[in-house]
């Protein structure tokens, strides 16, 4: 059974610090996302990475994924008021189970002026 | 910009009772998934659909809950006899074939 754990579950952190969140999963994958949920809200879409040292960026974030250590982080370099968020990663294989993506707990991230 | 789209957004009703919820995907994705999210914790699948067949459910999907494509557009999803354990987030996502899945608002249960 697959499963993906992350850590930390929840992240204070100030205004303009660099972080990292990390993700980690039990069984080979082939593909890993990023997602971003607001209290309430639905879940967007941040990164979907497909293959070994994949990294992408966007702003303040970047991901990156070493399928050999089943690790992802996602790096929050400066961060801002705005990020403050539940970061949730999901793993995903095609072959066996059509992609339905198995999910972290989230970490919870709180960013203070 | 016609993303994936949930009805109704809230539902409240008493334990015993039945309810269904729609979801229409973005247009021209033939995946559909559902989820269940609980306070704190991260989605859990359902089951999902390419096109108009049903090709996996989750232990978590009882036999009270069923849940149809009928054209390969829209789907519902219906749980019968409601308990409060049912009581949380559905969400529900789209995909064009294996890549990233769009999540709609989701529907939020609660059972008295």
């Amino acid at each position: 059974e697959l499963k993906v754990e992350q850590n930390p579950l929840f992240l204070s952190m100030q205004e303009g610090k660099n972080y990292t969140i990390y993700c980690n999963y039990s069984t080979t994958s082939d593909r890993l996302y990023w997602y971003r949920q607001d209290p309430g809200k639905s879940l967007e879409s941040l990164f979907v990475l497909l293959s070994n040292g994949a990294v992408k960026q966007e702003g303040r974030l970047m991901a990156s994924l070493d399928t050999k250590a089943r690790l992802s982080t996602l790096h929050i370099t400066a961060a801002v008021h705005d990020l403050s968020a539940t970061y949730f990663c999901a793993v995903g294989k095609e072959e066996t189970s059509g992609s339905r993506l198995t999910f972290g707990e989230g970490t919870q991230l709180t960013v203070n002026p | 910009d016609t993303g994936v789209s949930q009805d109704p957004r809230h539902k409240i009703t008493k334990r015993g009772q039945n309810v269904t919820f729609r979801c229409d995907p973005i247009s021209e994705h033939n995946r559909l998934y559902w989820y269940r999210q609980t306070l704190g914790q991260g989605p859990e699948f359902l089951t999902y659909f390419q096109n108009e067949a049903q090709l996996e459910k989750s232990r978590l999907l009882s036999d009270r809950f069923s849940a149809e494509r009928p054209k390969g557009s829209f789907s519902t999803l219906e749980i019968q006899r409601t308990e409060q354990g049912d009581s949380a987030m559905y969400l529900c996502a789209s995909s064009p074939g294996g890549r990233a899945q769009y999540f709609g608002p989701g529907t939020r249960l609660l059972v008295l």
